[in-house]
């Protein structure tokens, strides 16, 4: 059912590299969201999006940027990787509009591994 | 702020046992509250939803009830099966808050046969 997509599934890299992670949702949803996931399982918010060239730091700070310049995209970017940013990443999006009730649409997540 | 608290787990079930997972939550107002569901390897899903006081959700034999007396949803099914392993997150969305979900940290279920 879900039509958003992130990539890479499975991400292994070096300290100090930039990275991207990439998030596309073909459902014109204004709203998307970056969850991280600890190993724990807990979900932190780290950004949201209202639409393009809307971007919000979530609950839990982050080292990551994103940015929104289309509808349909929402990467997140990581300068400079470092042993900490080990994580899951996850992506999600929520229909326009409505009053509370709307679900979140979620990819099936990076897993990013930084040694 | 707003806050969801859920049972820890992991959760061991023979199948077709009963499950409860407990959820409450902390919020000012009146927020829709949800039970999303993380199969192995996959992105979370939603399962159930309820938006305003004393509504069930229900979906796939799972149910839950809004109740906002003792600020709870918790999570039940009336017979599991070794299909419904996955980790399953209880989140609200408050009023006022636009559409940020928050979560709680999520509880393993695991049936075995």
């Amino acid at each position: 059912e879900a039509d958003i997509y992130q990539t890479p599934r499975y991400l292994v890299i070096g300290t100090g590299k930039k990275i991207t992670l990439e998030c596309s949702q073909t459902m014109g949803h204004d709203k998307m969201y970056w969850y991280q996931q600890d190993p724990g399982m807990e979900l932190h918010l780290i950004h949201y999006s209202y639409g393009v060239n809307s971007t919000e730091k979530g609950d839990l700070s982050s080292e990551s940027t994103v940015s929104r310049i289309r509808t349909e995209h929402f990467p997140l970017t990581l300068e400079s990787a470092r042993p900490s940013h080990t994580s899951q990443y996850l992506c999600a999006s929520s229909p326009n509009g409505g009053t509370g009730g709307e679900k979140l649409f979620f990819g099936s997540g990076t897993q990013l591994s930084v040694l | 702020g707003d806050s969801v608290t859920q049972m820890e787990g992991p959760v061991t079930l023979s199948e077709e046992a009963f499950l409860t997972i407990n959820c409450t939550y902390t919020a000012t107002g009146y927020p829709s509250l949800f039970w999303y569901v993380q199969y192995p390897g996959e992105g979370l899903q939603l399962l159930l939803k309820a938006t305003k006081a004393d509504d069930k959700g229900s979906n796939k034999g799972f149910e839950a009830t809004y109740r906002k007396e003792t600020t709870s949803f918790h999570l039940e099914k009336g017979s599991v099966q070794v299909s419904d392993s996955a980790v399953y997150f209880c989140a609200l969305r408050g009023t006022g808050t636009a559409s940020k979900l928050t979560f709680g940290t999520g509880t393993r279920l695991q049936v075995t046969l």
